[in-house]
């Protein structure tokens, strides 16, 4: 099945800064990447996702890109605000796919 | 999000006792998800649904039982606690399917194995 590696684990970054998580992937079939925010004691929510017909998707402050010839995806957020601080998690998913498996996660801590 | 909600929100329980955490949701997704949520370990899938009547191991099953007879509902059943299943879990609910879309997620489930 699909292994998602997601890095850092832990990313501080100053206030106003940029943040970038990375996820790397092992199935060149998978055509769905979804990012998940979770905030402390909340539940996980979709922030954003890109199809493996696209390269770049934007939302505001927040961007993914996607390089399928490296098989691998990141998470940008721009203007880092303390609201962003959470925990981000990625999945790599294929056509077909009942499940949904995440990567490990990434805590970002904003820091003032 | 009133579309999907677990019960309880936190629950003790004593070693070798069953518990069931239920998992409720009102949009007829066909699709649902157990997960578990520990610390450097993010979300690791328990079991999932594809529709009534039909569930499948996900990537930590052992410990666990799952039954969905009606869409709308996922209970997850431990059968006899152990202390290694402490964790919050989550249920999730989606259309998926060849959509691969949103998975929404229940306010989770604190449980407290002693």
């Amino acid at each position: 099945g699909e292994n998602v590696e997601q890095h850092p684990s832990t990313l501080s970054v100053q206030e106003g800064d940029s943040a970038v998580i990375k996820c790397t992937y092992s199935d060149s079939a998978s055509n769905y990447f979804p990012w998940y925010k979770q905030e402390l004691g909340k539940r996980p929510q979709l922030i954003i996702d890109i199809r493996s017909n696209v390269g770049e998707k934007k939302d505001q402050r927040i961007a993914v890109t996607l390089n399928k010839t490296a098989k691998h995806f990141s998470l940008h957020i721009t203007e880092t605000q303390p609201e962003d601080s959470a925990v981000y998690f990625c999945a790599a998913i294929k056509s077909g796919d009942d499940k949904i498996i995440f990567g490990k996660g990434t805590r970002l801590h904003i820091l003032p | 999000d009133a579309g999907i909600t677990q019960s309880p929100r936190y629950k003790i329980t004593e070693t070798g006792r069953q518990v069931t955490l239920m998992c409720h949701q009102t949009w007829s997704h066909s699709y649902m998800f157990w997960y578990r949520q520990d610390l450097g370990h993010g979300l690791r899938l328990i079991y999932y649904s594809a529709a009534a009547d039909i569930t499948d191991k996900g990537e930590v099953p052992d410990g666990y039982v799952v039954s969905r007879s009606k869409t709308e509902n996922f209970p997850l059943t431990l059968e006899s606690a152990t202390r290694s299943q402490t964790s919050v879990y989550f249920c999730a609910s989606s259309v998926w399917g060849r959509l691969n879309t949103e998975a929404f997620f229940g306010q989770g489930t604190r449980l407290t194995v002693v």
